[in-house]
């Protein structure tokens, strides 16, 4: 199947500073990419979709400054946690597609510990 | 609106058991069903998917069939390994290609 990486895997940060992730879909364009936030023994709660070349589309009650997502490339999207607070801390995956109704591939998932 | 409802967790199963996830969806129209894999620290591995009534999904000793009358796709195996031992999550494709995944049953498969 197609891989998505993560990078990084895992990211430990202080209060209020400011986060990047990235996504990169290795063999395959994806047009889309959907970025999921995980909590311990739970579900993903998808955050938004991003499509390349355009504004993301949050879900609600998802702080669009608070996350910014952008999908520069057909390879690469990028998740910016902005002054993150311990509340932020989760395990952010990223799922990228071909296209919106396509198998999503997912990445490994990042860390994120905001002490 | 669409939901899905998975068994709750953990499941604790004996190696060469029998395994059995429920998983039942809400939603209207009929949108295509997936279960998805997560070993321990690491992303989601699609398992295996239907997308009508009555289709049958499988992979590696998997199954589960999309059952329409009773809105479910419940996920088994016949023989569960120790390496089967994860957090399985049954998702519908909702509109606009998002995923509504359960809220995830953990496996734990001893030897």
């Amino acid at each position: 199947g197609a891989v998505v990486s993560q990078h990084p895997s895992r990211v430990i940060c202080k209060s209020g500073t400011s986060v990047k992730i990235e996504c990169r879909s290795l063999d395959f364009q994806a047009t889309t990419m959907f970025w999921y936030r995980q909590f311990p023994k739970q579900s993903l709660m998808l955050m938004a979709t991003s499509n390349e070349g355009s504004k993301a589309t949050y879900e609600q009650g998802v702080e669009k400054d608070k996350f910014l997502i952008n999908h520069a490339s057909l390879t690469l999207s990028t998740l910016t946690v902005t002054s993150a607070h311990p509340e932020d801390s989760s395990f952010y995956i990223c799922s990228a597609s071909q296209d919106l109704y396509n198998e999503q591939f997912f990445g490994p998932g990042t860390r994120l510990t905001v002490l | 609106g669409d939901s899905v409802t998975q068994m709750e967790g953990p499941v604790t199963l004996s190696e060469e058991a029998f395994l059995t996830i429920n998983c039942t969806y809400t939603a209207t129209g009929y949108p295509s069903l997936f279960w998805y894999v997560q070993y321990p620290g690491e992303g989601l591995q699609l398992l295996l998917k239907a997308t009508k009534a009555d289709d049958k999904g499988s992979n590696k000793g998997f199954e589960a069939t999309y059952r329409k009358e009773t809105t479910s796709f419940h996920l088994e195996k016949g023989s569960v390994q120790v390496s089967d031992s994860a957090v399985y999550f049954c998702a519908l494709l909702y509109q606009g290609g998002k995923l509504i995944f359960g809220q995830g049953t953990e496996l734990s498969v001893k030897p």
